[in-house]
């Protein structure tokens, strides 16, 4: 079965800082794994997808992810954190079917002035 | 920009009493979804939906739960007779294709939330 694991809870950096946020996943077949973000009472928004095509995926609002597979990993980056970045993330992978999306617990970004 | 609507926004009800929870999918979509979120958990795929039927459904989506597509343009959820453990954010979203397909991107409502008292 499928599962992620979003490994904080929380991080907090400083603006102007490099953001990293954490996502392993498990799959039984190549998975397609995305970052969502949700702002304080804002619907999810889909900040970057990972279908099988380049490891290195560019999303929305400078973030970047890298699938590992090796690692099965998927973390998210930024190299510079801006105030307007302070929101809960999603590391969310396909399920065993083509319709249902699998979601890890999120992980709040704190933006420290 | 388009984007999926939700209503209500919160609603309050009495155990056992039966619930709508409405959306507005994006005109040109064909795939719609329903999933929660209970306070401190994980968002929860519930059910999917396409060609006016259901494609998918969780263990979550017992008989207490059911969906339709009454005019073309509404999609709404239904519970039932609702249970304390109801009270969740209701996310509707809907998408122009599969998730792993390149145009499968899911766009999500600002949620509806349910609180059962």
């Amino acid at each position: 079965a499928q599962s992620v694991t979003q490994l904080d809870s929380h991080v907090s950096v400083s603006e102007g800082t490099p953001v990293l946020l954490r996502c392993n996943y498990s799959s039984s077949y190549s998975p397609s794994l995305f970052w969502y973000v949700q702002h304080p009472n804002k619907g999810l928004q889909l900040l970057l997808k990972y279908t099988s095509a380049a490891t290195l995926v560019k999303g929305i609002n400078g973030f970047e992810a890298e699938f590992k597979k090796s690692e099965t990993s998927f973390h998210l980056t930024k190299p510079s954190a801006h105030m307007s970045d302070a929101a809960e993330y999603f590391c969310v992978v396909s399920g065993n079917s083509n319709y249902q999306l699998i979601w890890g617990a999120g992980t709040k970004l704190i933006i420290k002035p | 920009e388009p984007e999926v609507t939700q209503t209500p926004s919160h609603q309050v009800t009495q155990m056992g009493q039966e619930v709508i929870l409405r959306c507005v999918p994006i005109s040109n979509h064909l795939y719609f979804y329903w999933y929660r979120q209970i306070l401190g958990q994980k968002v929860e795929f519930l059910v999917s939906f396409y060609n006016n039927e259901i494609s998918e459904k969780s263990e979550i989506f017992d008989d207490q739960f059911s969906v339709e597509r009454p005019d073309g343009s509404n999609f709404t959820l239904k519970i039932r007779s609702t249970k304390l453990e109801d009270s969740a954010m209701y996310f509707c979203a809907s998408s122009e294709a599969l998730p792993g397909a390149n145009t499968g991107e899911l766009f999500f409502g600002e949620g509806s939330r349910l609180t059962v008292l």
